[in-house]
C-alpha cells in the first residue's frame, strides 16, 4: 500500500513566525511532490511542487525535498492568519491502480493573530 | 470564469437512488479525475480518465461508475447511493502525460453531498 503520512496537527502558531509543516511517502521511487493548501469547504489550491532534492522557494513558501529519507516539507516564513488552512501533502506515484497523486491526510495549520 | 466547474455543488438525497454528479473543463486538459473526500482521511481516488476512451478505477470504485462523453466532461454516478457515500466530491484535471514526472492538479469547487 502507498501511503503519504502528515501530523494531522492542528499546528498553532503565532502570526510572524515561520510554520513547518511535514510529509514522508513511502514509494521510494517518487520523483514529484506536490503542496496544497485547503480552506474549509473548499477546494485544494496548489502552492508549491518540486522535482529535485533541496529547497525550492516561492515567495514567503519554501518547499523541502529529501529523496534519501522520503521526506518532503513545506515552511511558511512570516505566517499570516490569512495562512490558516488545512495543508494536504501529495505524491505522484505508482500503485496497484496507475501513476495517481497520492495524498496525505493534510495538517491543519492555526496562525495566532 | 471558473477552469473547472461541477453541478450541483450540494445534493441531498435518500438511501437507493442514482445521483449523477458532472464535471466540466476549460482548460484543455486530457486527463481528469473523481475524488472523494472525507474528515480526517484525506482525498481518496475514485476513479480517473486520461483521454475519451480511457477509464480507470481508483483506490475506491466500488459502488461508482463514471463516463467520460467528451474531453471536456467527466460524470460520475452512484448507483444506488448509501449513507456511507455522503462527502465531498472533487474532480480534478491535470495537465503531463503519465510517466513524466510533474503533473499539476486543478479542482473543481467540490459537491457536497448527502445520503439519508
Amino acid at each position: 500500500q502507498k501511503e503519504v503520512e502528515q501530523n494531522s496537527g492542528p499546528l498553532s502558531v503565532p502570526e510572524g513566525a515561520i510554520a513547518s509543516l511535514n510529509c514522508t511517502y513511502s514509494d521510494r521511487g517518487s520523483q514529484s511532490f506536490f503542496w496544497y493548501r485547503q480552506y474549509s469547504g473548499k477546494s485544494p489550491e496548489l502552492i508549491m511542487f518540486i522535482y529535485s532534492n533541496g529547497d525550492k522557494e516561492d515567495g514567503r513558501f519554501t518547499a523541502q525535498l529529501n529523496k534519501a529519507s522520503q521526506y518532503v516539507s513545506l515552511l511558511i516564513r512570516d505566517s499570516q492568519p490569512s495562512d490558516s488552512a488545512t495543508y494536504l501533502c501529495a505524491v505522484k506515484m505508482w500503485d496497484n491502480y496507475g501513476q495517481n497523486f497520492v495524498f496525505g491526510p493534510g495538517t491543519r495549520l492555526s496562525v495566532l493573530p | 470564469d471558473a477552469d473547472v466547474t461541477q453541478t450541483p455543488r450540494n445534493r441531498i438525497t435518500k438511501t437507493g437512488k442514482r445521483i449523477m454528479l458532472e464535471c466540466s473543463q476549460t482548460k484543455g486538459h486530457d486527463r481528469m479525475y473523481w475524488y472523494r473526500q472525507d474528515p480526517g482521511l484525506g482525498l481518496r481516488l475514485i476513479y480517473y480518465s486520461f483521454d475519451v476512451k480511457d477509464i480507470n478505477k481508483g483506490e475506491i470504485s466500488d459502488g461508482y461508475s463514471v463516463s467520460r462523453q467528451a474531453q471536456a466532461k467527466f460524470s460520475l454516478s452512484l448507483e444506488s447511493a448509501i449513507p456511507n457515500q455522503t462527502a465531498l466530491y472533487f474532480c480534478a484535471t491535470s495537465d503531463l502525460e503519465p510517466g513524466l514526472a510533474g503533473g499539476r492538479q486543478f479542482f473543481g469547487p467540490g459537491t457536497r453531498l448527502t445520503v439519508l
